[in-house]
């Protein structure tokens, strides 16, 4: 079963503009991660927030979590047309010994020229 | 180096074939994973190597059977697939199998079933 929730399922904004994709989960988290996948190829990984951290940098990036809400958000400033892509959380659950890396549904953002 | 390479990018395969997705990984990890995805879903999880040993199988068919030969190579024979097994078969690694791992995935296997 999916954990994250990603919203919105497509997104197109121009260039230069803010894009902010948000992604809700179910059960309690060790950490939460966000890849990219441009059409057809694999994936890239972006950022990894822990549970205990609420805000993470990466260039461009930034990531925020809220346990309480269960639920977390990228920003992409001042967008570029190669980011056009979609975006995926993963979630891997906290407890257990089985840590399987589960996804979201994605968002599919599109960056106009 | 952060690279994970998978050998076919493309395979057509009838459904009496026996064919094999190959993966590759130079960075030292001792976990390696299968992942499928259909078109337009996210990657679903198939298969976890830790150690060279299985330690997940997430209820897959028979006809998919994973092999790790060695720490750097994990392949994925298939036989006797269905058309609806096309997907796109993505192979991962981490360091370790535990939490707060990146996982690095490859370019993944396109596999269309005929």
């Amino acid at each position: 079963s999916q954990q994250g929730e990603e919203d919105p399922q497509a997104l197109s904004i121009q260039e230069g503009e803010n894009a902010t994709m948000n992604c809700s989960y179910k059960t309690s988290i060790n950490n939460l991660q966000w890849y990219r996948q441009n059409s057809g190829r694999g994936l890239v990984h972006l950022i990894l927030i822990r549970s205990n951290e609420r805000e993470k940098h990466s260039g461009r990036l930034r990531v925020t979590l809220d346990t309480s809400k269960k639920s977390s958000s990228l920003l992409i400033t001042a967008s570029r047309a190669a980011d056009t892509a979609s975006y995926f959380c993963a979630t891997i659950n906290s407890g257990g010994s089985n840590y399987k890396l589960t996804f979201g549904k994605g968002t599919l953002l599109t960056v106009n020229p | 180096d952060t690279e994970v390479t998978q050998t076919p990018k493309h395979l057509v395969m009838g459904m009496t074939n026996k064919k094999s997705l190959k993966c590759e990984q130079h960075m030292g990890h001792r976990a390696m994973y299968w992942y499928k995805q259909k078109a337009k879903k996210p990657p679903e999880l198939m298969f976890v190597y830790s150690y060279e040993k299985l330690s997940i199988n997430e209820s897959v068919p028979s006809r998919f059977s994973p092999e790790c030969p060695n720490s750097s190579l994990l392949n994925l024979h298939l036989h006797a697939l269905q058309p609806e097994d096309s997907a796109l078969y993505l192979c991962a690694s981490s360091q370790g199998w535990t939490v707060g791992n990146t996982i690095y995935f490859g370019e993944g296997s396109w596999l269309t079933v005929v």
